[in-house]
Order: C-alpha cells, then structure tokens, then sequence
C-alpha cells in the first residue's frame, strides 16, 4: 500500500512566479492536510480539504495561497506570486476519516524562491 | 490560544532511556500524537493518547494528563538510529488540525 505520495520533491521558483504543489493521499483516505515548516520552526497547520470541499483553511495566508481536493485526481497546493518567504518545506498528510484518526505524512516538496 | 512546549534539544548514549515532555494549552482537547522526524524526511507517526496513562508500544511509550496539560515520551533501549526530532502535536478543538511544538531534537551517541 503506497504512502501519501508528494512531487515534485525540490521546487525552485523565481519570485512573481507560481508554485504548484501536489498531494496524492494513501489508498482509501479522503481527508487531505497541508502543513509548512519554516526553518527552525514547528510545523504550522495551513488547511483540511475532503473532497471537493474546503473544510478548514484557517491556517492559510489570505492572500496569494490556494488549495483544492478535486473529485478525480490529486490536491493541489497553489501559490502564486511567490516571495522568498514562501521558502519553505510543504508536507501533505492524509487521514482514512476524520483528524482523529491518525495523519499520515508525505515526503514533503521543499521549495526555493530566488 | 494554543501553545505546545518541548525542551528545544537533548543528549543521550546508547542503550540509555530519555524521556521528553511535552506540554499543552488548548482550547479544547481532541488528543495528542507525537511523531519523529529524521532531517529532510517526513514525520512519521509514533503514538496518540487521548485518555489519561501510559500507551505501550515496544521501545517508545507515551503518557497523558489531562488535568496538567502533560505529555511525555518515553524511549528506552536508546539506538543511534533513533537520533531524531520528537514532535509533540495536539488535535485542535474542532478536530481538524494538528497544533505541533517546535520539536525536540534527540541526538544519540555511542
């Protein structure tokens, strides 16, 4: 049974430009998290998609930073305009039900703002 | 607010126990995990408690109380692959988000 699968690994973007970031979840779940660790800082919750829906984004900068959990396909993790702030490591976990039940962790996508 | 706490780093040898605590302010409480996480990889799930005691599971336990807001992680029989970040993470009150401390930094030596 494959894990939660995340690509591209390493993303380097130029700032202005956009960032996608994507999050196949583990066979048979269908709760999605994104999560983004700064350096030398914690994890920090950004939001909780099942799908085709939004259940929690209140972790998410207001501006610039989307996500969507499609009915076919993977969830997709968009930042546009990307600053150098946006450096960071950003890991996708996925659960079989609800936040109760154990998230799992993908590899993470480690991105680079020039 | 919600806060978690953990010691920033700690040392030990091999073959030795540590224990590293973690403590919680929530508004509400819906469990708590704890996770390792070896640099540049993913954090990988050890345990979650979410009624008061001690959970068991071959090297590594892990402790609830609730009333104190206290969770501690036990690993015994220290190896040199066990040289790690801890991470101690709290279920949010809505039961949507995990709310991570900082993480504590094991380092391992023979």
């Amino acid at each position: 049974n494959a894990g939660v699968m995340q690509n591209p690994r390493h993303l380097v973007r130029r700032r202005g430009q956009e960032a996608r970031l994507r999050c196949s979840p583990m066979k048979g779940h269908s709760h999605v998290y994104w999560y983004r660790q700064l350096p030398e800082e914690g994890l920090k919750f950004m939001v909780y998609l099942q799908k085709e829906n939004i259940i929690d984004e209140s972790g998410m900068p207001k501006e610039r930073f989307s996500a969507e959990f499609p009915k076919e396909g993977p969830s997709i993790l968009r930042i546009q305009q990307v600053v150098r702030g946006d450096s960071a490591a950003y890991f996708c976990a996925s659960s079989l039900g609800v936040a109760t039940d154990t998230q799992y962790f993908g590899p993470g996508t480690r991105l680079t703002v020039l | 607010g919600q806060n978690i706490d953990q010691p920033t780093e700690m040392t030990a040898t091999e073959g030795a126990i540590v224990q590293i605590n973690c403590t919680y302010q929530t508004s509400g409480f819906n469990g708590l995990f704890w996770y390792q996480q070896h640099a540049g990889e993913a954090p990988t799930f050890l345990s979650y408690n979410v009624l008061d005691g001690l959970e068991e599971k071959g090297r590594f336990s892990s402790f609830l109380s609730r009333s104190k807001g206290y969770s501690y992680l036990l690993l015994k029989e220290l190896q040199m692959k066990d040289s790690a970040s801890y991470l101690c993470a709290a279920l949010n009150q809505a039961g949507t988000a995990l709310i991570f401390g900082k993480g504590t930094t094991l380092s391992v030596s023979s």
